[in-house]
């Protein structure tokens, strides 16, 4: 079974830094692209990054500016999100999402973990 | 940025009833359009994926349709577990992107 979780939402002041990771079980991890989605508090999906399964490919929202950072270690089956100079409009719901088998790279998403509420206030 | 607009942003209707939702992108996004239902504090499910193909385990009353930028799930008799909100996603350009969702709800 395909299980996604999530981890290191919580509370940070504006400005500061948060690392999300993503543990992968019942798949090859290692084969697949996995992604970053992320939703406000009642408003829609925004994806936020994408990362090629070796890592060679790495995409970003615009609207990120260079604050986010996504990574991978295959070994340990994990993606993973550093967040930097966090702002209000920062506070989400973040999911990981993993890529169907049938798409390298640009993709829609078929299976997401619960989320991680990250929530940026002083 | 291509931009997908749903409407409607809220459809009331009643179980049996047939639901048609829209999708429709600012320019063309061939046939990379995914359709996703939420219901409230559940993780998104990939419902249809390049426009009609029902992902895994979707039931056979879930349709999709379309084709450029004008596209369409229907919904051939609504089940109580259907109502929800629904998100159309492109995957034709980076940066992906989602529709603002419609609510289906029941009247």
């Amino acid at each position: 079974e395909v299980q996604l979780v999530e981890s290191g939402g919580g509370l940070v002041k504006p400005g500061g830094s948060l690392r999300l990771s993503c543990a992968a079980s019942g798949f090859t991890f290692s084969s697949y692209t996995m992604n970053w989605v992320r939703q406000a508090p009642g408003k829609g999906l925004e994806w936020v990054s994408s990362i090629s399964s070796s890592s060679n490919h790495i995409y970003y929202a615009d609207s990120l500016k260079g604050r986010f950072t996504i990574s991978r270690d295959n070994a340990k089956n994990s993606v993973y999100l550093q967040m930097s100079s966090l702002r209000a409009e920062d506070t989400a719901v973040y999911y990981c999402a993993r890529n169907p088998p049938f798409i390298a790279l640009r993709s829609y998403f078929d299976y997401w973990g619960q989320g991680t509420l990250v929530t940026v206030s002083s | 940025e291509i931009v997908l607009t749903q409407s409607p942003a809220t459809l009331s209707l009643s179980p049996g009833e047939r639901a048609t939702l829209s999708c429709r992108a600012s320019q063309s996004v061939n046939s990379y359009l995914a359709w996703y239902q939420q219901k409230p504090g559940q993780a998104p499910r990939l419902l249809i994926y390049d426009v009609s193909s029902r992902a895994t385990g979707i039931p056979a009353r879930f349709s999709g349709s379309g084709s450029g930028t004008d596209f369409t799930l229907a919904i051939s008799r609504l089940e109580p577990e259907d109502f929800a909100v629904y998100y159309c996603q492109q995957r034709s350009n980076w940066p992906l992107t989602f529709g603002g969702g419609t609510k289906v709800e029941i009247k």
